[in-house]
């Protein structure tokens, strides 16, 4: 059982358009993470939940929107895609007091 | 701000040889500092470093950090084609959140 997955792996869209990444650990977490790796290999943390709560919500356009119905899943809405959107976005969990996050395998987004 | 600084940003070698790659940090309230290893998807935990374990060692690759000159090595001897990736150095820094700062990574190429 993959530990935490993400949906979809691959998404090519127009600009203008509304999509959505979903995520899902199976590992028993209380915390998840999205995080944007550009074309330099930069990763940079976007938002994180703990328990369905929002804890971190850095400098992110409001056209990205975090959902999460419980502590298993987060997902992330985008809406008016824009060009510059166009990375890679990795799901990530960790549980307090432990070494690290568990990544998932990450979904490339190409906005043209 | 929060900074994490990688060095080299790449580095190609041929197998056998030893590499040791850079981390250089910048935070408020640094608790613990993590290498990881992306190959085509997603990162791969290697070491978590803390004040109390300072140096790592798993098979050819170790880690140190130096908390004196808020910096950490990770070596790796006898290189072999395997160990192709991105290396990814984070640290843990604000303490009430379990947010990780990632460097821009180094790109090692190990050819035949």
């Amino acid at each position: 059982d993959t530990a935490v997955s993400q949906t979809p792996k691959y998404l090519v869209t127009q600009m203008g358009n509304d999509k959505s990444i979903k995520c899902e650990q199976n590992l028993g977490h209380d915390t998840m993470y999205w995080y944007k790796q550009d074309s330099k290999k930069f990763l940079k943390i976007m938002f994180s939940y703990n328990n369905k709560e929002l804890i971190i919500n850095e400098t992110v356009p409001n056209r990205f929107s975090p959902k999460s119905p419980d502590k298993a899943h987060l997902n992330l809405h985008i809406n008016s895609l824009e060009l510059g959107d166009s990375a890679v976005y990795f799901c990530a969990s960790s549980q307090a007091g432990t070494s690290g996050y568990t990544f998932g395998s990450g979904t490339r987004l190409t906005v043209v | 701000e929060d900074k994490v600084v990688q060095s080299p940003l790449s580095l190609v070698v041929h197998e056998g040889d030893t590499v040791t790659l850079n981390c250089s940090y910048e935070v408020t309230n640094f608790r613990s500092l993590l290498w990881y290893k992306q190959e085509k998807k997603a990162p791969t935990f290697l070491f978590m470093l803390t004040s109390s374990g300072i140096e790592k060692k798993s098979g050819r690759l170790s880690s140190i950090l130096d908390k004196k000159e808020l910096s950490s090595i990770l070596n790796i001897t006898a290189t072999q084609t395997g160990d192709s990736a991105i290396y990814l150095c984070a640290v843990y820094g604000v303490s009430n959140t379990d947010k990780l700062i990632f460097g821009t990574g180094t790109r090692l190429q190990v050819f035949p």
